[in-house]
Order: C-alpha cells, then sequence, then structure tokens
C-alpha cells in the first residue's frame, strides 16, 4: 500500500494571506491529482500532474510536482474563504488505481 | 455532458438491516465505475471498481458487496449493517483511457444505529 502523507492536515488563515500544503510520499507516481471537496459534496477535480518538476496554475492555485514524482505541494496566493475546503492528493502507479491522501483542511476566515 | 447520480444523500439504518446505494452515470459508455468511502480522519478508501457490466474487484475484505447490473450503473449492498459500516459513501467514473481522473458523486452519508 503506498501511503501519501498530508500536512498539515488543518490550516486556517485569515483572507488574504498565502498558503502551501503538503503531499508526500516514500512512492514514486506516474501521476497526481489534486481535488478540493467542500462538506457533504464529493471531492472536484482540480488539477493533475504528470512530469516531474511541473508547475500548473490555476487562478490563485498553483501546483508542483516534485522532481523525483514523490511529491506535490499546493500553493494559494491571497486566499479568499471561497477556498475553504479539505484538499486531497491522489497518485496514480499504474496499475489504474489511485491512492489518496487524508487531506488538508484549509479554513479561510473573512 | 456527463452527468453522475448517487443516492440517497442521506440514510439512517439500523444495525442488522439491509442496505442499497444506488449511482448512475449518464452522458458516457463503457466508464469505470467506484465505489469509496471516507470516513471523518481517515481519507478515501476504495471498496470496489469495475470496468464493466458484472466485472467487479473488491479492494478489502468487508461486510459490503457491489454489482454492476448495466454498463452505467453501479450498485452497493449489504445484507446486515454492521455499525463500523457508517460513513459517507461516495461514487466516481472514469473515462476509459485517459488516466484515473475521477469525478464523484455528491456522496451518501450513512449512520448506521
Amino acid at each position: 500500500t503506498q501511503l501519501l502523507e498530508q500536512s498539515p492536515q488543518f490550516l486556517s488563515i485569515q483572507e488574504g494571506e498565502n498558503l502551501t500544503v503538503y503531499c508526500n510520499s516514500s512512492s514514486v507516481f506516474s501521476s497526481l491529482q489534486w481535488y478540493r471537496q467542500e462538506p457533504g459534496e464529493g471531492p472536484v477535480l482540480l488539477v493533475t500532474v504528470v512530469t516531474g518538476g511541473e508547475v500548473k496554475k490555476l487562478k490563485r492555485l498553483t501546483f508542483q510536482f516534485g522532481d523525483a514524482r514523490k511529491d506535490s505541494s499546493l500553493h494559494i496566493t491571497a486566499a479568499q474563504p471561497g477556498d475553504t475546503g479539505l484538499y486531497l492528493c491522489a497518485g496514480e502507479n499504474g496499475n489504474n488505481r489511485l491512492a489518496f491522501g487524508k487531506g488538508n483542511q484549509v479554513v479561510v476566515i473573512p | 455532458s456527463q452527468t453522475i447520480h448517487q443516492w440517497p444523500a442521506t440514510l439512517v439504518q439500523p444495525v442488522g438491516s439491509p442496505l442499497s446505494l444506488e449511482c448512475t452515470v449518464e452522458g458516457t459508455s463503457n466508464p469505470n465505475l467506484y465505489w469509496y468511502r471516507q470516513a471523518a480522519g481517515r481519507g478515501l478508501q476504495l471498496l470496489f471498481y469495475s470496468v464493466g457490466i458484472g466485472q467487479i474487484s473488491s479492494e478489502v475484505p468487508q461486510n459490503l458487496s457491489a454489482s454492476r447490473p448495466q454498463d452505467r450503473q453501479f450498485i452497493l449492498s449489504s445484507k446486515k449493517l454492521l455499525l463500523s459500516d457508517s460513513g459517507f459513501y461516495l461514487c466516481a467514473w472514469c473515462p476509459i483511457g485517459v488516466g484515473e481522473k475521477l469525478f464523484f458523486g455528491s456522496g451518501t452519508q450513512l449512520s448506521v444505529l
């Protein structure tokens, strides 16, 4: 079983601040995905990163895949209350199964 | 466009009662289908996945079963619920041939009392 460790588990910040959350593993993944989940809803796919060192931007969200394809980070610039949610990373190892982390719970206070 | 429907949204069942959760996908054919359970603080656990009608793979031994009677229908069942079956159940689909990009339903919050 490939474990994805997400840190911090919980993060509360003021609106306008920046934040970074992390997804780490000892395993190599062929791709890694980030999802955002709101209470009582299913996760929604934000981005997929495939190449080691890849950086993708989605408005104020910046996703980076580690050079060794074992870890990833999500940076949010000037956080807004709408960014509040559980951010889940999931790694694909090539056998058509995704391994999910436990998530980073982000709360942005207005 | 493709949509996924999952119901009911909330369910309260007594211990020992049966369970049937249904999930349907529209706007696509031959999708991969998945059932996940999400317990508080434990992330998403894959329960079952299916690559076609009647083809079910179980990831963990448990009190649950899954069936795929039609191409776009996925059912999660139990004959007798246990307290430990409580949780948030999510159905998801993935287009074949594009890697594992999951599209989730809105989930069912199951409370077994």
